[in-house]
């Protein structure tokens, strides 16, 4: 595709549902990132792929998140259990390269509001 | 640990005045500094990065930062603003390049016509 496609763009959970949030970074992206923007913040890294890999997963703020990325292309963050504290936007961003000065291409996030 | 402090959550400046956006790191290593730009419902979108190459960065849309070691400085700067500059602007600073950016509060700007 023409660039990081995010999906859904909007969802609504009751609290204690499970969500699953979609990235399709562009084609033939190694590196894949999630971050976490809370409402007035900015983006908080949460988990970095390097094709399927996992490399990096510092981030997430509890065992109830969980990402993935099995065959090296389309990722999938999903939370569990979600709580008021999880509303946010979730960004997934994609980079050509395994290293650092590759330029870093962002989709426009999935805002998950959690009731 | 890295860290960025953007100094003015709201800017506000007359359509032709000069953008000034401010933002200072906390480096334990020499870092790589960075600013992103937030359209509504976009994605954000690079707008220069520096790397140790050259002190003066020049960026997309006639954006530049200069980084200032001795004031832990990254500014952003543009002679002349413009109605569709107006958007939300991330300082980012990460010890490795693209991984684990850190980023600061954000900086929206408006353009006063």
């Amino acid at each position: 595709g023409a660039g990081v496609s995010q999906s859904p763009r909007y969802k609504v959970a009751k609290r204690g549902q499970d969500v699953a949030l979609r990235c399709d970074p562009i084609s033939g992206h190694v590196s894949l990132f999630w971050y976490q923007q809370a409402l007035g913040q900015g983006p908080e890294f949460l988990t970095y792929f390097q094709n399927e890999a996992q490399l990096d997963k510092s981030g997430l703020p509890s065992d109830r998140f969980f990402a993935e990325r099995p065959e090296g292309s389309v990722s999938t963050l999903k939370i569990q259990r979600t709580q008021q504290e999880d509303s946010a936007v979730y960004l997934c961003a994609s980079s050509l390269g395994p290293r650092t000065n590759e330029k870093l291409f962002f989709g426009s996030g999935t805002q998950l509001s959690v009731l | 640990a890295q860290s960025v402090t953007q100094l003015g959550s709201h800017v506000s400046v007359s359509e032709g005045a000069l953008v000034l956006l401010r933002c200072n790191y906390s480096s334990s290593v020499p870092p790589y500094l960075f600013w992103y730009v937030q359209y509504p419902n976009q994605g954000l979108q690079l707008l220069l990065k520096y790397t140790s190459a050259a002190t003066l960065v020049k960026g997309i849309n006639g954006f530049e930062a200069e980084f200032k070691k001795s004031e832990t400085s990254f500014h952003l700067t543009k002679p002349s603003a413009h109605m569709s500059d107006a958007a939300e602007y991330f300082c980012a600073v990460s010890p490795f390049g693209n991984e684990k950016l850190t980023f600061g509060t954000g900086t929206r700007l408006t353009i006063i016509p």
